[in-house]
């Protein structure tokens, strides 16, 4: 089946604990893409890779760190999380053509204590 | 990537057809509509997209105007599972990013 699996689905962790939050895909697409979610803020774009080694930044990149060394993984490294990263976050993947849909991960909700 | 319009909710009755609507007026030629939902808390879903044509898939419809400043998704029958937040998507540029907006909140009432 055609996904994009994150993992995990939730974590609760101290403040200045680095952790990272994995994020695969099966369909071999070239773009992969990591979105947080916050109430009364919406989906705000974290980072994006266009494909492998070939990171950027998006809207809200402070705090967060990406790696693209194989197509299929592209993990999110909090590397001395805070209680204001406290979210749910998702990642999503999709080819680089502009007519194609992305299909999304299940979420990583996770709280910064 | 072009700016999008939708009211905040609607509410649908079960079994008939809800129709979603979208204000993208400074859409441009190379820019595609985009559909998505997220129910509760899930990842979002991809519904549809399109450039200038209508397009129709299995579970929705979208009507693009010719001008292309405004479109509706239509699901023919909504059912009580289709309560959602819907996103209007407008994508395109060099990167082609999603950029989520607010979205519509539908509501399907038996």
């Amino acid at each position: 089946e055609a996904q994009v699996t994150q993992n995990p689905r939730y974590l609760i962790t101290v403040t200045g604990k680095k952790l990272t939050v994995t994020c695969s895909q099966n369909m071999n697409h070239e773009y992969m893409s990591w979105y947080r979610q916050d109430p009364g803020l919406g989906l705000r774009q974290i980072y994006y890779s266009m494909n492998v080694e070939v990171t950027d930044k998006g809207d809200v990149p402070e705090g967060y760190k990406v790696s693209r060394k194989e197509k299929r993984n592209f993990p999110l490294i909090l590397e001395s999380p805070s209680p204001n990263q406290t979210s749910l976050y998702f990642c999503a993947s999709s080819t680089n053509r502009l007519n194609y849909g992305y299909t999304f991960g299940s979420g990583t909700r996770l709280t910064v204590v | 990537d072009a700016k999008t319009t939708q009211p905040p909710s609607m509410d649908c009755a079960e079994g008939r057809a809800a129709n979603l609507p979208c204000n993208h007026s400074t859409i441009s030629g190379n820019e595609y509509v985009y559909w998505y939902r997220q129910i509760h808390s899930q990842g979002p879903q991809y519904i549809i997209h399109g450039l200038k044509n209508n397009e129709t898939n299995e579970m929705a419809s979208l009507i693009i105007t010719e001008d292309r400043k405004s479109s509706t998704l239509i699901l023919p029958h909504a059912t009580l599972r289709d309560t959602a937040v819907y996103y209007c998507i407008v994508r395109g540029g060099s990167q082609g990013n999603l950029i989520f907006g607010k979205g519509t909140k539908l509501s399907v009432k038996p």
